[in-house]
């Protein structure tokens, strides 16, 4: 597609609801990021992939939070037993191998609110 | 620690009044500095990168500063349309994860 698209653009869970957030990221486009941004925050980095290999995972909060991309393509961000404190937006970008090069392009967000 | 900070928070303009946005870093190793926009309810939109000290970028009202501490955001004569919310981030890893700053909400009043 011509951009990265997430779903469900909105999510509300009960607290202790595992929930999975979706990335279609631009096609051919090889790394792919999720990043966490709290309201009023600028956005804060979870995960990196290179095509399916999860090269970083050292911003995730807790074993809680999982990721995948097992084809290289979309990516997947889980959560288990959703806590208050995981109420943010949750953003994919995707780029071109080189960040450099071309930025970031970023999804429009799946905003999680968990009461 | 690598830190971004973004100053200030709010900037409210009269349109066509011409300011500057701030973003001081503190990293071990820059990468790349970089400047995005974004409006309520959508991610960012990447506006530009910088490398090095001394370097500029311009796009429409736009341009862009780096020094060896800080980066400028400066907008000259704003419209309404340029309203928005502008982050700053750093890149100091070789995988390509930035550093956010909180960001400068512009409101831009005609």
């Amino acid at each position: 597609g011509a951009g990265v698209s997430q779903s469900p653009r909105y999510k509300v869970a009960k607290r202790g609801q595992d929930v999975a957030l979706r990335c279609d990221p631009i096609s051919g486009h090889v790394s792919l990021f999720w990043y966490q941004q709290a309201l009023g925050q600028g956005p804060e980095f979870l995960t990196y992939f290179q095509n399916e290999a999860q090269l970083d995972k050292s911003g995730l909060p807790s074993d809680r939070f999982f990721a995948e991309r097992p084809e290289g393509s979309v990516s997947t961000l889980k959560i288990q037993r959703t806590q208050q404190e995981d109420s943010a937006v949750y953003l994919c970008a995707s780029s071109l191998s080189s960040v450099r090069s071309y930025g970031y392009t970023f999804g429009s967000g799946t905003r999680l609110t968990v009461v | 620690e690598d830190q971004v900070t973004q100053s200030p928070e709010a900037l409210r303009l009269q349109e066509g009044e011409s300011s500057s946005l701030n973003c001081s870093y503190t990293v071990s190793g820059l990468r790349g500095l970089f400047w995005y926009r974004q409006d309520p309810g959508k991610g960012p939109e990447f506006l530009f990168t910088l490398y090095s000290a001394g370097e500029e970028k311009e796009k429409e009202r736009l341009k862009a500063t780096l020094t060896k501490k800080e980066s400028f955001l400066h907008i000259t004569a704003p419209k309404p349309e340029d309203s928005a919310t502008y982050l700053c981030a750093v890149q100091v890893g070789s995988q390509g994860n930035l550093i956010f700053g909180k960001g400068t909400k512009l409101s831009v009043k005609p």
